[in-house]
């Protein structure tokens, strides 16, 4: 059973670009969460799905950014137009809905820097 | 709104010495989950608490959940080098999303 991964680890992108980034859950897993982790702070909520459905998106959630689970399996998360308070830690958890609680299982993150 | 603060932000301690760190809101939760996280990582799940005063174990890791669910603590017994890092207390909230607390940076010396 392979944890939750996440593509790329890193990403430098500048201001204005955009990028996407890629999570692989825990192949059993129905539900997949993107959280960020800005430096000092504890990871904030933007949006998850329930297999393809995405559920609920966190109004801190800007129109620049995109997340999309169309198979039910992988997810991707876009960010449009890159700004430099985008730069943050991305995180993805993922977590069965068999039976309470959901515990949340996390990936390595994927550290962006917009320049 | 439903929020957690964690205290102290910061502990630095000497090898073998005991500690507490606290998970405090005035929000209800239906589980509270502590993780910790080392630079550059990923959370990692350490435990899930779900009853009101229920005590759970992991070695020298002592969770209580307080009877009210609105309040956590991790008591460290014996603190070693390799328990420094980022401890996170989670609440499962309304919509089943984790609200996080601020978290406790904890540093062990030898």
């Amino acid at each position: 059973d392979t944890g939750v991964s996440q593509n790329p680890r890193h990403k430098i992108t500048k201001r204005g670009q955009n990028v996407t980034f890629r999570c692989d859950p825990i192949s059993e897993h129905n539900r997949l969460y993107w959280y960020r982790q800005t430096l000092g702070q504890g990871p904030e909520f933007l949006t998850y799905f329930q297999n393809e459905a995405q559920l609920e998106k966190s109004r801190l959630l800007s129109d620049r950014f995109s997340a999309e689970r169309p198979k039910g399996s992988f997810s991707t998360l876009e960010i449009q137009r890159t700004e430099q308070g985008d730069s943050a830690m991305y995180l993805c958890a993922s977590s069965a809905t068999s039976g309470r609680p959901y515990e949340q299982y996390f990936g390595p993150g994927t550290r962006l820097t917009v320049t | 709104t439903q929020l957690l603060e964690q205290s102290p932000q910061f502990l630095s301690i000497q090898e073998g010495e005991n500690l507490t760190v606290y998970c405090n809101s005035s929000s209800v939760f239906s589980s509270l989950q502590w993780y910790r996280q080392e630079p550059g990582e990923g959370p990692v799940l350490l435990v899930t608490v779900v009853t009101g005063g229920e005590v759970k174990k992991l070695k020298r890791l002592t969770f209580q959940f307080g009877d009210a669910r609105k309040d956590s603590s991790l008591h460290i017994t014996a603190a070693q080098p390799g328990d420094t890092g980022l401890y996170l207390c989670a609440g499962e909230g309304w919509t089943d999303k984790l609200i996080f607390g601020t978290g406790t940076r904890l540093q062990v010396f030898p």
